[in-house]
């Protein structure tokens, strides 16, 4: 069984730039959420795909976009980058049956200068 | 939307006490409440999670208690050993399913 990977693991963009980070799902898992990670806080929900469409999303502004793919991989965008936007971004696979688990990929680093 | 509150922040203890973090959520229609830790630089690892049909669920050292009337659930870590330092995270989703609102997080440091 395959874990959750994600690409890269660092990242440095300047502000105003555009950004798309990358997630694999673990084997078998059909859904995909995205949460951000400030330094010393906790995660934040951005949104989450199911089966390569939308299905729900955070207190995010619409220049964070997603995609889900036929083999339930999933990019994050990032539009005009913000000085803000610095953190661990997170994504986490789950959907095996009816199970509720989430398991998260190693993160990608993005600092924005 | 749900709102998940955690505490103690940092948590200081002993080797082989116990440990307990508590965590209260707003949104009376979640029914799942999971528990991770994050080691310094690493992903969060999901540790145990109870569903809202079960008041109680243990792991060999760690177990969760859920109390659905007063909307809180807690974190025990008995026998606490090194390895447990960490962050831990409770979340709680956003009405049902496993959409999560993290807590704040709680950094547990044991003492040897």
């Amino acid at each position: 069984e395959t874990g959750v990977t994600q690409s890269p693991t660092h990242l440095i963009k300047t502000r105003g730039q555009q950004v798309t980070l990358r997630c694999s799902s673990q084997s078998g898992h059909n859904t995909v959420s995205w949460y951000q990670q400030a330094l010393g806080q906790g995660p934040q929900f951005i949104f989450q795909y199911y089966r390569e469409e939308e299905n729900g999303r955070g207190n995010f502004p619409p220049r964070f976009s997603g995609l889900q793919f036929p083999n339930y991989s999933s990019e994050l965008n990032v539009n005009a980058l913000e000085l803000d936007d610095s953190a661990l971004y997170l994504c986490a696979s789950s959907g095996r049956g009816d199970s509720y688990e989430q398991y998260f990929g190693p993160g990608t680093r993005l600092t924005v200068t | 939307g749900e709102n998940v509150e955690q505490h103690p922040s940092t948590l200081s203890v002993q080797e082989g006490d116990s440990a307990v973090i508590k965590c209260t959520y707003s949104d009376s229609a979640s029914n799942y409440f999971p528990w991770y830790k994050q080691e310094l630089g690493k992903r969060p690892q999901l540790i145990i999670d109870i569903r809202s049909n079960v008041g109680e669920k243990k792991d060999q050292r760690i177990a969760v208690t859920l109390n659905k009337t007063a909307k809180h659930f807690s974190l025990h870590i008995t026998e606490t050993q090194p390895e447990d330092s960490a962050v831990y995270f409770c979340a709680a989703p956003q009405a049902a399913g496993n959409k999560l609102t993290f807590g704040g997080g709680t950094r547990v440091l044991v003492k040897p």
